[in-house]
């Protein structure tokens, strides 16, 4: 079974800043994704990012990046000149990848609040 | 395109009753699956539906059941509510294709008294 780890509950940044949130996960599995959701408080959980762990380069999407340490099973998200909009919880997930059909089942980490002050 | 649409978004049930909730996936994905979000125990897995089929599921009583019709539309059904099945609960569609990327719903937001 697979575990993931986000240890900090809650963060706060001030706008403009760099702030990164850790993840760690645990898992036997060779092939996967790992993701980075965003859930505003409107509740819709939004996909950040996107790491597929046969891929050495870190996933980086405008101003969100990635840390991906696949030996030491770390996936952290770093915001760049954080937003007003940036306010949010942010969970990290992971999905074992199947060559065949389709999986959908996500492990999720508790989450962090990450807070961008004016 | 539309987005994945839950109904209801907020409905409130006593202990014992049953509760039904509808998912309509975006045009095109195939797969549906369901996560219960509760502030203890996080958002967990509990199951998955492809062209009809229960493809994975998670470590949740019998209590909860699923289903997906023929247009990609999914229910989930919990009988004989208890307190703590209190919870969002959130459904997610994708293509299936195993890339991995899945479109939330905002949630069906279930109070048990």
């Amino acid at each position: 079974a697979q575990t993931v780890t986000q240890s900090q509950p809650e963060m706060s940044v001030q706008e403009a800043e760099t702030v990164t949130l850790s993840c760690t996960y645990d898992t036997s599995e060779s092939n996967y994704y790992l993701f980075w959701y965003k859930q505003p408080p409107s509740r819709q959980m939004i996909l950040v990012i996107r790491q597929e762990a046969y891929k050495q380069q870190n996933a980086t999407e405008n101003r969100f990046s990635v840390n991906f340490q696949k030996a030491a099973k770390s996936f952290s998200l770093k915001i760049s000149d954080s937003q007003l909009g940036d306010t949010a919880m942010y969970f990290c997930a992971f999905m074992k990848h199947v060559r065949t059909g389709a999986n959908s089942k996500l492990t999720f980490g508790k989450g962090i609040t990450l807070s961008v002050r004016p | 395109k539309a987005g994945v649409t839950q109904t209801p978004r907020y409905l409130i049930k006593t202990r014992g009753q049953q509760v039904t909730l509808s998912c309509s996936p975006i045009s095109g994905h195939r797969s549906v699956s369901w996560y219960q979000q509760t502030p203890g125990q996080g958002l967990q897995f509990l199951f998955e539906y492809f062209s009809e089929t229960q493809r994975n599921k998670g470590n949740f009583p019998g209590r909860f059941s699923g289903r997906q019709f023929s247009n990609s539309r999914s229910e989930m059904n919990v009988s004989t509510l208890e307190l703590g099945d209190s919870a969002l609960y959130l459904c997610a569609s994708s293509t299936g294709d195993g890339t991995g990327e899945l479109f939330f719903g905002e949630g069906s937001r279930l109070t048990v008294l």
